[in-house]
């Protein structure tokens, strides 16, 4: 069935190192791949995607990349800072399947000041 | 856009009742629904897949006797916890879709039973 691999379960770092998360999804036929930051008790927030006909998409300090053929991406952080401290999740969206989204099983991110 | 309000933000309730949770997406319409229960320190769990005016399609191992979904219109998907049993108890998500990457999420719902 559909399954989204994610790891580490738990990343610690110092202020102003990088941080990095991955992530493997089980079908190929996935299409879209987005990350999201969730605080305790609220909603998931979309903090960046990436769809599968690219192969790196970057946002100020968040990037992420997509390898198609090893069915992983990526989430890296650089220059983190305490309030990137959080849950991440990573997910994979099955065109094929109502496009229902299938989420990691999270990372929690602690930022060291 | 995309605003999306979910009812109630908590609930507590009395085993074996029945618990209502709302969900309207406000300024779009949602041709699919998906409902998502996260315990704690855990991550979504996907539940039920909706779509407007059809049944709705259930993960493997979610009773749908059980956690009944109506998605009566384009706005506007219920979910209901019917007799409900503390082991129902869990932080309840909808995500309205917007288009193929459209993906929102109500503001979730914290069910206690007791």
């Amino acid at each position: 069935g559909e399954n989204v691999e994610q790891h580490p379960s738990t990343l610690s770092v110092q202020e102003g190192d990088s941080a990095v998360i991955k992530c493997t999804y089980s079908d190929s036929a996935s299409n879209y791949f987005p990350w999201y930051k969730q605080e305790l008790g609220k909603r998931p927030q979309l903090i960046i995607d990436i769809r599968s006909n690219v192969g790196e998409k970057k946002d100020q300090r968040i990037a992420v990349t997509l390898n198609k053929t090893a069915k992983h991406f990526s989430l890296h952080i650089t220059e983190t800072q305490p309030e990137d401290s959080a849950v991440y999740f990573c997910a994979a969206s099955y065109y094929n399947q109502g496009g229902k989204l299938i989420f990691g099983q999270g990372t929690e991110l602690s930022v060291k000041p | 856009g995309a605003v999306v309000s979910q009812h109630p933000s908590w609930v507590i309730c009395k085993s074996g009742t029945s618990v209502k949770i709302e969900c309207r997406s406000l300024d779009f319409q949602a041709t699919t629904m998906f409902w998502y229960r996260q315990f704690p320190k855990q991550s979504l769990m996907l539940m039920a897949t909706s779509n407007e005016g059809s049944k709705a399609t259930y993960e493997q191992g979610v009773e749908k006797d059980k956690f009944l979904i109506n998605h009566a219109s384009l706005t506007l998907s219920t979910l209901t916890v019917t007799s409900a049993h503390p082991e129902d108890s869990s932080f309840y998500i909808c995500s309205p879709k917007r288009g193929d990457y459209g993906y929102t999420f109500g503001s979730g719902t914290r069910l206690t039973v007791v």
